[in-house]
């Protein structure tokens, strides 16, 4: 157990559709880290926040919307669900900028019907 | 082209033999290397990670990062069946400010008895 949390652990929902996943850092980590995984484009990167604010953006959809709350937990929201959207979205956290500390949570797993 | 490239077998091996995993990358700025395992539906975990060039060993892993050949290696001496898994290799740049992983597609590992 990584220490890291997400919520929920499977999430079933028609396109069209907005959900939000949600994620507890570790105890102390400043940084959150968001990624997708899926079967054809394996692990990539989408946001990271550090301490609620946005460091650093990869290949994120502007359907997608992410922020880090001042408790330092943080959500992700996927709006106009598509069926390409289907991925398991896994969260990091770090407790700085430090790249080899990364603790990834189990994932959400996304289904998009 | 990918930023990392990495095969994505799958790779079977008997019990007790060595294991080569491999990476190529193409962005110079790398400086961070690490090799995360993940297990079937679970979240990655870190296994091992070098700062720019040269070997790092581990108990039964050693990595290796040749930075003149862009070329990133993990070894897994006496393979049990317990390390059946997909193996991740991640790069990062030292940025200072943001830390995101880019993440090969992961090799899948087959261990049998």
């Amino acid at each position: 157990d990584s220490g890291v949390t997400q919520t929920p652990k499977h999430l079933i929902t028609a396109t069209g559709q907005r959900v939000t996943l949600r994620c507890s850092p570790r105890s102390g980590d400043l940084s959150v880290y968001w990624y997708q995984q899926s079967l054809d484009q394996g692990l990539q990167f989408l946001i990271q926040y550090y301490n609620g604010e946005e460091r650093a953006k990869g290949n994120i959809l502007e359907r997608f919307s992410a922020q880090q709350f001042p408790d330092l937990h943080s959500e992700l929201n996927l709006s106009s669900l598509e069926l390409g959207d289907s991925a398991l979205y896994f969260c990091a956290s770090s407790p700085g900028l430090n790249p080899t500390e990364q603790f990834f949570g189990p994932g959400t797993r996304l289904t998009v019907l | 082209q990918k930023e990392v490239e990495q095969d994505p077998g799958p790779l079977s091996v008997p019990e007790g033999a060595i294991v080569s995993l491999n990476c190529t990358y193409s962005n110079s700025a790398f400086q961070y290397f690490m090799w995360y395992r993940q297990y079937s539906r679970k979240g990655p975990e870190l296994l091992m990670y070098t700062y720019s060039s040269g070997n790092k060993e581990d108990g039964r892993f050693t990595a290796q990062v040749d930075k003149s050949s862009k070329y990133i290696s993990l070894f897994i001496r006496d393979s049990q069946p317990s390390d059946s898994a997909t193996y991740l290799c991640a790069m990062s740049a030292d940025t200072g400010t943001a830390s995101k992983l880019t993440f090969g597609t992961g090799t899948r590992l087959q261990v049998t008895l």
